[in-house]
């Protein structure tokens, strides 16, 4: 993706924590989201930082430090089901304008 | 719920061949997107409207063009399909500004042979 990183992918153990990393070109900056994509299917969205600190949303929280253009997902007690992609996205350009990293593959082992 | 539906899942081309991929929302979303999802490349956009008959380019508009007559529908035209168009492509919608995530379509993988 332009301007936005991501780990291409990860293992983690069902049961465990797992944190994905994004760092971001910090000019412009309007919002970060978060989206789960499985294999075949449509991107979901998970979650949107505007604001610097930790949203939890479940097993799902997500943390923005915007003078470091940092941002990270942190899933918890991760199941089988959470086996896919999870793309950062950032709000660039204008409201409209949503640039994606190339995503981060988890593959949750028993 | 909250739905986009993309007309074809499926979609096999011959080059040179004009193409359409139709795009429909139920949301009265302003804003609607087309990207195009490649291995290695992510997702990228290729043209977004924001309102009924208005269009931007977005990062890849070459070989693309774009038609949104009616708020609910966005299409995307292949001119002139060519191989490296063969792709997913993915329609989304999303309400105004701000905290507002985009809804996706299921995708459209097209082959162009």
């Amino acid at each position: 993706g332009q301007n936005i990183d991501q780990p291409t992918e990860m293992t983690a153990t069902e049961g465990a924590i797992v944190q994905i990393n994004c760092t971001y070109q910090t000019s412009g900056f309007n919002g970060l989201f978060w989206y789960q994509q499985h294999a075949g299917e449509a991107p979901t969205f998970l979650s949107y930082n505007v604001l610097d600190g930790l949203e939890e949303k479940g097993r799902f929280s997500s943390f923005l430090s915007r003078s470091k253009g940092y941002s990270y997902l942190l899933l918890k007690e991760l199941q089988m089901k959470d086996s896919a992609s999870y793309l950062c996205a950032w709000n660039s350009g204008g409201y409209q304008k949503v640039t994606f990293g190339i995503g981060t593959k988890l593959q949750v082992i028993p | 719920d909250v739905k986009v539906t993309q007309s074809s899942r499926y979609l096999v081309k011959r080059t040179g061949e004009k193409v359409f991929l139709e795009c429909v929302q139920d949301m009265d979303h302003e804003n609607m997107f087309w990207y195009r999802q490649d291995p290695g490349l992510g997702l990228r956009l290729i043209y977004f409207s924001y309102d009924v008959k208005m269009k931007e380019k977005g990062d890849i508009p070459e070989g693309y063009s774009v038609s949104r007559e009616k708020k609910e529908r966005f299409s995307l035209i292949l001119e002139s399909a060519s191989t490296n168009q063969t792709s997913m492509y993915l329609c989304a919608s999303r309400a105004g500004r701000g905290a507002y995530g985009y809804t996706f379509g299921s995708g459209t993988r097209l082959t162009v042979v």
